[in-house]
């Protein structure tokens, strides 16, 4: 598997606000994701970042309000921009394929975000 | 759209007994499939996957695959209480050029009962 970190663990934020979460991995992996998960909720995939070019967003989510950097292999950050209350939720990145198959992932603590 | 179905439950079992959980998936050409445990507050944590039709064991977790009925099931044996937990199958869905994604089911809560 792999190590992965995430900066912060938890925060709470005023609305209007950005934050930025970073996500570091213990070594290179190819495919980096960010998720979101809502309270009682399943995961749902923001967008995959992609080392050196702009991110790929799923429906539902735009760059203006969850740009995505991923500067190298190791580390990527996802800024959730003019926060609102809706924005409250955990979010996780996560990596792989980094195992015996060829498209696993695995996750990060997560990032616990509150909006006032 | 790919889908992935669970019962969301909340399922119980006693302490000791099996516990079966189940999952179906729309796309046809899924080649992997995972299982993950979530803990409250914690993140997913891989514990089983599967490429092939039939039984998978691994110490008292088995998953069963079977794609003719597009159909993936987790099975605990001698449940524990620190086996309650949410568990979340996914299944990939490739884009090209080695790239991936997984699409999550909703989960399902399992509470082990002492």
């Amino acid at each position: 598997s792999a190590v992965i970190s995430q900066k912060p663990s938890r925060d709470i934020c005023q609305r209007g606000t950005s934050l930025t979460i970073q996500c570091q991995v213990d070594s290179q992996v190819t495919m980096m994701f960010w998720y979101r998960q809502q309270p009682g909720q399943s995961l749902t995939l923001i967008a995959t970042a992609n080392q050196g070019s702009e991110a790929t967003y799923e429906s539902g989510f735009v760059i203006d309000k969850f740009p995505i950097s991923r500067p190298n292999l190791t580390f990527s950050t996802l800024t959730v921009s003019n926060m609102s209350p809706e924005d409250s939720s955990i979010y996780l990145c996560s990596v792989g394929p980094k195992g015996q198959g060829p498209d696993e992932q695995f996750f990060g603590p997560g990032t616990r975000l509150t909006v006032l | 759209q790919k889908e992935v179905e669970q019962n969301s439950g909340p399922l119980s079992v006693p302490e000791g007994a099996i516990a079966s959980l189940n999952c179906t998936y729309s796309d046809r050409g899924s080649q992997s499939f995972f299982w993950y445990r979530q803990y409250s507050g914690k993140s997913p944590e891989l514990i089983m996957f599967i490429y092939s039709n039939g039984d998978k064991e691994d110490g008292r977790f088995t998953a069963q695959l079977n794609k003719a009925s597009q159909y993936v099931s987790l099975l605990i044996r001698d449940s524990q209480p620190s086996d309650s937990a949410t568990y979340l199958c996914a299944v990939p869905t490739y884009s090209g050029a080695g790239s991936y994604q997984l699409t999550f089911g909703k989960g399902t809560k399992l509470s082990v009962i002492p």
